[in-house]
């Protein structure tokens, strides 16, 4: 079956230092993915997408990710954090146009 | 501006009621999604439609029901038979590419209670 990983339920970074965000796929061809952004009782927010171009991809805020077929992997990550980034993070993978599976997340607190 | 209105943001429910949750959107997508999130469990797909007048069953349809009459609009109901409600619900559109995987939009959502 396919499925979503997010290796950490939650990471705490202090303001300025980087943040990594992991992500494991399964799947035996390359997916689609993407990285999206919740706040509190908002939507959800796309941050990047992956779709078979470059392997880093930038998204907004200064959040990129890097995919990488061998580790079936797609860490997101951001050099230095700010206090606007605490939220829930969500990898999503795509298999084909119906079928989307979500990461069960991952929730960043910055801390001052 | 472009995008995806859920209504109410909050909504309580009682003992054997239906309600209906409303999604609405002009990004004139063809594709529309219902999600249902709980806590620490990410998003499940309820329902889906790819086109009007056609949807199909997500993971967990049971006791939720949807109609597809507009482009834009994607009502979910949740009937008396769903016996654990109480979420936070997610409606989402996307394109039909030619290429498909295009991402989904999200609205802000409409949390549901039980009184």
């Amino acid at each position: 079956a396919q499925s979503v990983t997010q290796l950490d339920s939650h990471v705490s970074v202090s303001e300025g230092t980087p943040v990594l965000l992991r992500c494991n796929y399964s799947s035996s061809y390359s997916p689609s993915l993407f990285w999206y952004v919740q706040h509190p009782n908002k939507g959800l927010q796309l941050l990047l997408k992956y779709t078979s171009a470059a392997t880093l991809v930038k998204g907004i805020n200064g959040f990129e990710a890097e995919f990488k077929k061998s580790e079936t992997s797609f860490h997101l990550t951001k050099p230095s954090a700010h206090m606007s980034d605490a939220a829930e993070y969500f990898c999503v993978v795509m298999y084909n146009n119906n079928d989307m599976r979500f990461g069960a997340g991952t929730r960043l607190t910055v801390k001052p | 501006d472009g995008g995806i209105t859920q209504s109410p943001k909050y909504l309580f429910r009682k003992e054997g009621q239906n309600v209906t949750l409303s999604c609405e959107q002009n990004l004139n997508h063809d594709a529309m999604y219902w999600y249902r999130q709980d806590p620490g469990q990410g998003l499940r797909l309820i329902y889906y439609s790819q086109i009007v007048n056609d949807f199909q069953k997500g993971d967990i349809a049971e006791g939720y029901s949807v109609s597809r009459e507009k482009k834009e609009s994607f009502p979910l109901t949740v009937t008396s038979a769903q016996k654990n409600p109480t979420a936070f619900y997610l409606c989402a559109s996307s394109p039909v590419g030619r290429f498909g995987n295009q991402p989904q939009h999200f609205g802000d959502g409409t949390r549901l209670s039980i009184l």
